[in-house]
């Protein structure tokens, strides 16, 4: 298993424009989350996927952000008519969700992150 | 919202000396999670800590979760250059939400 792997690496993108971001988890995990960070800051989070489903958003955000997990596998984040406010970190993780109440549950994998420049 | 405030924000030290970091919240968590995050990439878990007054020795790192499940603190001893990064505490039964960071530099 490579981890949790995100693509692009880099997005430069004009005021405006759509972007979208892929992430690929752990493939046997079940939990995908994503989260933004600016410079100087921790990881804000934004939404997170159980399976397929999408249990969590929170109010950061907004209509112009969508995230979708079809298969319960990879997921894609998608930013539309974006504002140089846009402009972080997008974060990638995946944990799986244990039963039990194991510790070892919901141990979140981060990836390398996808570095949106809104100009 | 359970929010978690770090402290410092910064530190900046000699290679050799201790240091303590802090996690503090009002709300009681179940568990709460310290990463370390190096420029460029995305955090990687250092520790998890689940009982309240648990101690956790990793190396040079002493966690420590408080009595009341509230807070949590990270004690290095003796840091080393390659300890420089972001430290983020993180906790939340669901969503995983995380504070701020200590950025810790440790200078040769």
């Amino acid at each position: 298993d490579t981890g949790v792997s995100q693509d692009p690496r880099h997005k430069i993108t004009k005021r405006g424009q759509n972007v979208t971001f892929r992430c690929d988890p752990i493939s046997e995990h079940n939990r995908l989350y994503w989260y933004r960070q600016t410079l100087g800051q921790g990881p804000e989070f934004l939404t997170y996927f159980q399976n397929e489903a999408q249990l969590e958003k929170s109010r950061l955000l907004s209509d112009r952000f969508s995230a979708e997990r079809p298969k319960g596998s990879f997921s894609t984040l998608e930013i539309q008519r974006t504002e140089q406010g846009d402009s972080a970190m997008y974060l990638c993780a995946s944990s799986l969700r244990g039963t039990g109440g194991s510790t070892g549950a919901n141990v979140l994998t981060f990836g390398a992150g996808s570095r949106l420049t809104v100009l | 919202t359970q929010l978690l405030e770090q402290s410092p924000q910064f530190l900046s030290i000699q290679e050799g000396e201790n240091l303590t970091v802090y996690c503090n919240s009002s709300s009681v968590f179940s568990s709460l999670q310290w990463y370390r995050q190096e420029p460029g990439e995305g955090p990687v878990l250092l520790v998890t800590v689940v009982t309240g007054g648990e101690v956790k020795k990793l190396k040079r790192l002493t966690f420590q979760f408080g009595d009341a499940r509230k807070d949590s603190s990270l004690h290095i001893t003796a840091a080393q250059p390659g300890d420089t990064g972001l430290y983020l505490c993180a906790g939340g039964s669901r969503e995983r939400r995380f504070g701020a960071g200590t950025r810790l530099t440790v200078k040769p």
